[in-house]
């Protein structure tokens, strides 16, 4: 138990659909990430959140759209998604954005899209 | 984009061997350097963050070491376990965090 919780663990989805991915944490941080995971490649930054506030956008296109209500929770909404978008997308949340702080990661929602 | 390169890219030992392997980063403008355990179906767990040159971090038989002007840190597995299966990640920290591809670790009983 990481104190970081996803939901759900997997989701297959058509192009036109509508989804969320949630991420909530129970350790008191105040930063919140979301990672993208393709096969054979490195965890890629897609969103950073500290105090509720974004602070790092990757350049990550539009159909992806964070939202982050409080500081224990994180959403990353999906929409008109494309079949490169499956992955593996990971949550994590930080004590703060200072450097040298380790992440706490959750254990990620599985995506596939048809 | 920050370059960080993790070798090899995947390593089989078997149980009781003890093993290494490398992550190579960028050496100028260094702050932090992470390690992550990954097991499969489960998350990355923070394994040591190290920020100083010359340092050395120790976890049970898991070890790490730092070398902050050419750019690598080793991380070292002694007695290797079943149980270290895994990917094992680096993560550059400058503004961001950058990760390494991994390693992945097979220990044969």
């Amino acid at each position: 138990e990481t104190g970081v919780t996803q939901t759900p663990r997997h989701l297959v989805m058509g192009m036109t659909n509508k989804k969320s991915l949630k991420c909530e944490q129970h350790l008191g941080h105040n930063a919140m990430y979301w990672y993208k995971q393709s096969a054979k490649k490195p965890l890629e930054l897609m969103f950073v959140y500290s105090l509720e506030e974004r602070v790092e956008n990757n350049s990550v296109p539009s159909r992806f759209s964070p939202e982050c209500p409080n500081s224990s929770h994180l959403f990353l909404h999906l929409h008109t998604l494309q079949p490169e978008d499956s992955a593996l997308y990971l949550c994590a949340s930080s004590q703060d954005l200072g450097l040298g702080q380790p992440q706490h990661f959750g254990d990620g929602t599985r995506l596939s899209i048809l | 984009i920050l370059n960080v390169e993790q070798s090899p890219q995947s390593l089989h030992v078997q149980e009781g061997d003890s093993t290494n392997f490398t992550c190579s980063f960028p050496s100028s403008n260094f702050y932090a350097l992470h390690w992550y355990r990954w097991e499969t179906a489960k998350s990355p767990e923070a394994l040591f963050v190290m920020t100083l040159n010359g340092d050395e971090k120790k976890k049970g038989r898991i070890s790490a070491t730092l070398n902050t002007k050419e750019g690598y840190s080793y991380l070292y597995i002694k007695g290797s376990q079943p149980e270290d299966s895994a990917t094992y990640l680096c993560a550059f920290n400058l503004r961001q965090f950058y990760f390494g591809t991994g390693t992945s670790l097979t220990v044969i009983p």
